[in-house]
């Protein structure tokens, strides 16, 4: 199956830095999403973003599907930033319909 | 529309009890996805189903647990008996095709907590 590494596993850093958090997949999507563990459990989607980039607010995201990696960028980090961010991919060549998850990318924000 | 709707959200129990965790998808989408998370093993997709139709259920880890939807607006995820390997935090989502052009996106539920001692 599909492989999706995302890297750092770990990230500290402190409240005003930027960051980037990296996902590679092993074969070409169709879909690609990332998505927000809050410190309370709740995964939230961050952004759909198969190709292209896109931005909301102090996040970005930027997938080059040719190349089979996705950036999220996360600008100013404040403390409500932490928790852990997944990428979740689904290949174009199995025909299901469920999403493969990474393992993850565990931010902390320090005041 | 409120979002995806799970129940109850934590659970505690005595190991060999059955557990029923519920969930109501999102008005008007046609999959419903059960994933376990835990420590040790990370997001886990247990089922899916497509118009109340399971379509992939390699991921149920053993015959303890079963899974139904029995119309559009209501899935169940039954462990029984449970065991202590089975206290996790189990999470509903619901989505339109996410291969279809689009924006299809998945939604979680808040998840359930289960506990067995």
């Amino acid at each position: 199956g599909i492989q999706v590494e995302q890297s750092p596993p770990d990230l500290i850093l402190q409240e005003g830095a930027n960051s980037t958090l990296r996902c590679n997949f092993s074969d070409s999507v169709n879909n690609l999403q990332w998505f927000h563990q809050n410190p309370w459990g709740q995964l939230i989607n961050l952004f759909y973003i198969p190709s292209g980039t896109k931005q909301n607010g102090r996040l970005s995201a930027t997938t080059v599907a040719t190349e089979r990696y996705s950036l999220l960028y996360i600008s100013s980090s404040q403390t409500t930033d932490s928790g852990v961010y997944f990428c979740a991919v689904l290949p174009y060549s199995t025909g299901a319909n469920n999403l493969f998850f990474g393992t993850g990318t565990r931010l902390t924000v320090i005041p | 529309d409120a979002g995806v709707i799970q129940s109850p959200r934590h659970e505690v129990t005595e190991m060999g009890q059955e557990v029923t965790l519920r969930c109501k998808p999102i008005s008007g989408h046609d999959y419903l996805f059960w994933y376990r998370q835990t420590m040790m093993r990370g997001l886990e997709l247990l089922i899916y189903f497509n118009n109340n139709v399971p379509i992939d259920d390699s991921g149920m880890p053993e015959d303890r647990f079963s899974a139904k939807m029995p119309n559009a607006s209501f899935s169940t995820l039954k462990i029984q008996p449970s065991e202590p390997r089975d206290s996790a935090v189990y999470f509903c989502a619901s989505s339109l095709a996410l291969a279809a052009p689009g924006a299809n996106v998945l939604t979680f539920g808040a998840g359930s907590r289960l506990t067995v001692l």
